[in-house]
């Protein structure tokens, strides 16, 4: 199994440009996360997916939009890239009620 | 709502020393409790869950926690460090749905 991928590992963006990161889990999980982290912030959630075709906001969504289409995939949309948007961006998925969530290695965005 | 506070966002131990990370938490209702590590340009592993069974949990690498009711506390300990144990810990709360995260801790390891 290959657990919780992450596409692209890096990207470089200019302000304005969007992009969309692309979260996949083999583990038939009903939920699913992201997040970013930054120095001395530690983790904060942006958007979350408690099934397929359902989406909720966390802590910090503004700028963000999510998808799930299909319950292995969960997509992260940056419509109109800032520099404050720079960050590690992380995955994660889990079962439902077992709040033990699983990490994908992490994509690195550089907003210039 | 739920929170985590992690005392110290660095500590330095020596090897061979005991580790001590501080996790404090607030929750309305009975909480499961995670602790993570994260090492160098990778993700999050799990490294121990408190889920209302045992109050003393043990983990990987020879880490554990005790979970505190009366002092909010799930503070992670390991009797001995060693070099490879280097890397940012994670403290995190149930909250319905998800996780909430604290700031990390980050651990050094000196010779």
């Amino acid at each position: 199994n290959a657990g919780v991928t992450q596409t692209p590992k890096f990207r470089v963006l200019k302000t304005g440009q969007s992009m969309t990161l692309l979260c996949a889990q083999d583990m038939n999980h009903e939920y699913m996360y992201w997040y970013r982290q930054d120095p001395g912030m530690g983790l904060r959630l942006i958007h979350y997916s408690v099934g397929e075709g359902t989406t909720a906001k966390g802590e910090v969504p503004d700028g963000y939009n999510v998808s799930r289409l299909k319950k292995q995939n969960f997509l992260l949309g940056l419509e109109s890239a800032a520099p404050s948007q720079t960050s590690v961006y992380f995955c994660a998925s889990s079962y439902k009620g077992s709040y033990e969530q699983y990490f994908g290695p992490g994509t690195r965005l550089t907003v210039t | 709502a739920q929170s985590v506070t992690q005392l110290g966002s660095h500590v330095s131990v020596s090897e061979g020393a005991l580790v001590l990370l501080r996790c404090n938490y607030s929750s309305s209702v009975p909480p499961y409790l995670f602790w993570y590590v994260q090492y160098p340009n990778q993700g999050l592993q799990l490294l121990l869950k408190y889920t209302s069974a045992a109050t003393l949990v043990k983990g990987i690498n020879g880490f554990e926690a005790e979970f505190k009711k009366s002092e909010t506390s799930f503070h992670l300990t390991k009797p001995s460090a060693h070099m490879s144990d280097a890397a940012e810990y994670f403290c995190a709360v149930s909250d319905p749905d998800k996780l909430i995260f604290g700031t990390g801790t980050r651990l050094q390891v000196f010779p």
